[in-house]
């Protein structure tokens, strides 16, 4: 199964909001509320932002929300912050009870 | 602290075997899923297998299927991965992760080297 697309890559200032976009099928993100993501430095291991779509677990900063509609799913961070740098990887589980990656964004802070 | 602790990586030639192990901690292990997820040098986040918690639920990727083999011992709350038939594309590395939709713990990591 190919991975869900993300763009590879998106940019932004700092106080601005950016929004990263994941699209898979009906297997997938348009048929589960399963949907996750994740923000990865550099030399460490993900951590979650965003589950069951819009869920925000403790401790993750307010600025970040997800959505979905149809197939995609997006994920917007708001008041962009140096900090943000990261890549972000979205996640679904499947009609098949497996679980499938998107291929990632590097975001940069600029 | 909940923590998750992997072990096992190293190098290999293509063709051989390697184990992989997945410590837990901190947490009352034999009550969630569990996952191991796998990052090759400079790509992205694949997911290699999951187990439930009490192991009787299984299953793999497609890229790994019929080679590895996902099993947890909740005595010893470990959860491990046995890798066999290795290739050069099965370079990574690999994280173990604690799983209840989402994967919200997870270790650092142990790399798998498959070459000649």
């Amino acid at each position: 199964q190919s991975a869900l697309t993300q763009p590879a890559s998106v940019s932004g200032s700092p106080g601005q909001s950016i929004t990263i976009s994941c699209t898979g099928t009906s297997s997938d993100v348009g048929g589960h509320n399963y949907v996750s993501w994740y923000q990865q430095e550099p030399g460490k291991a993900p951590k979650v932002m965003i589950y069951d779509v819009s869920s925000r677990p403790s401790g993750v900063s307010n600025r970040f929300s997800g959505s979905k509609s149809g197939n995609t799913a997006s994920l917007t961070i708001s008041g962009l912050q140096a900090e943000d740098e990261a890549d972000y990887y979205c996640s679904s589980y499947t009609s098949s009870s497996t679980v499938i990656f998107g291929g990632g964004t590097k975001l940069t802070v600029l | 602290q909940v923590q998750l602790e992997e072990s096992g990586g190293g190098l290999v030639k293509p063709g051989g075997s390697l184990r992989l192990s997945c410590a837990a901690s901190g947490f009352t292990f034999s009550d969630y899923y569990m996952s191991w997820i796998r990052q090759a040098p400079g790509k992205g986040l694949e997911w290699v297998s999951y187990i439930s918690s009490s192991g009787t639920t299984i299953y793999y990727a497609d890229s790994v299927k019929g080679r590895f083999t996902i099993s947890r011992d909740n005595a010893k709350n470990s959860l491990y991965l046995e890798m066999n038939s290795l290739r050069a594309e099965d370079t990574a590395v690999y994280y173990c992760a604690r799983d209840q939709h989402p994967m919200d713990v997870w270790g650092k990591g142990t790399t798998v080297t498959v070459s000649s």
